[in-house]
């Protein structure tokens, strides 16, 4: 059984920088593809961005020039830093697995089929 | 980045009632979009995948129809347990999300 399992300060200061962890059970970091998705208090799901060990990572615009989402293999984690957070970073993050689908060397990211646990994060002085 | 539009924002329906939710994209996705189901103070749970596929366990009584810009999301015969938020996302190009459709008891 698959399980994404959140970590990181649940507190963090206006124009710090937000890092997460996700660490992966029951299942192998390569082969798949890792989003970041957020989801601000009684509000809908925003892509962050995803990575893949194939293939560099791609973010949403939105976040571009403050993100980095990155790959431990060895440790079976993936990592998230968002940088200069505000008020509006505010919000429940979650880490999310899905399966690639590869041709002709070239794969594309699918569905997120599991998630972790809502880990909230506040952006608060 | 495409935007994805649900509709309605809100549903209140009953137990026993077909519903449907529908989810339009700014450009063509094709069929690779994806229907999760969240439930409050609960990560998304994937439903329906390349539009009409449904993921192991999910009971029939759930159905996905539609491709390019023009999606829609069944419900048979709801059940308590349906009563949740409904999400759209297209994963044609990056990821995307609609705003979700609240689905409650009338």
């Amino acid at each position: 059984q698959v399980q994404l399992q959140e970590s990181g300060p649940r507190l963090v200061k206006p124009s710090e920088t937000l890092s997460l962890t996700c660490t992966v059970s029951g299942g192998s970091i390569s082969g798949y593809y890792w989003s970041w998705i957020r989801q601000p208090p009684g509000e809908g799901l925003e892509w962050i961005g995803y990575i893949y060990n194939s293939g560099g990572p791609n973010y949403n615009p939105s976040f571009k020039s403050r993100v980095i989402i990155s790959v431990d293999t060895s440790k079976n984690q993936l990592s998230l830093r968002l940088s200069s957070v505000t008020a509006a970073d505010t919000a429940v993050y979650y880490c999310a697995r899905g399966p690639l689908n590869c041709s002709g060397g070239t794969c594309y990211p699918l569905y997120l089929r599991y998630w972790g646990q809502e880990t909230l994060v506040t952006v608060s002085s | 980045d495409i935007q994805m539009t649900q509709s309605p924002s809100t549903l209140s329906a009953s137990v026993g009632d077909t519903v449907t939710i529908t989810c339009r994209a700014g450009q063509s996705v094709s069929d690779w979009l994806a229907w999760y189901q969240q439930k409050a103070g609960k990560a998304p749970k994937l439903l329906i995948y390349r539009a009409s596929t449904l993921e192991g366990g999910v009971p029939s009584r759930f159905s996905g129809s539609g491709s390019g810009t023009e999606f829609t999301l069944t419900i048979s015969s709801l059940q308590p347990d349906d009563f949740a938020t409904y999400y759209c996302q297209q994963y044609k190009s990056y990821n995307s999300f609609g705003q979700g459709t609240k689905l409650e008891i009338k």
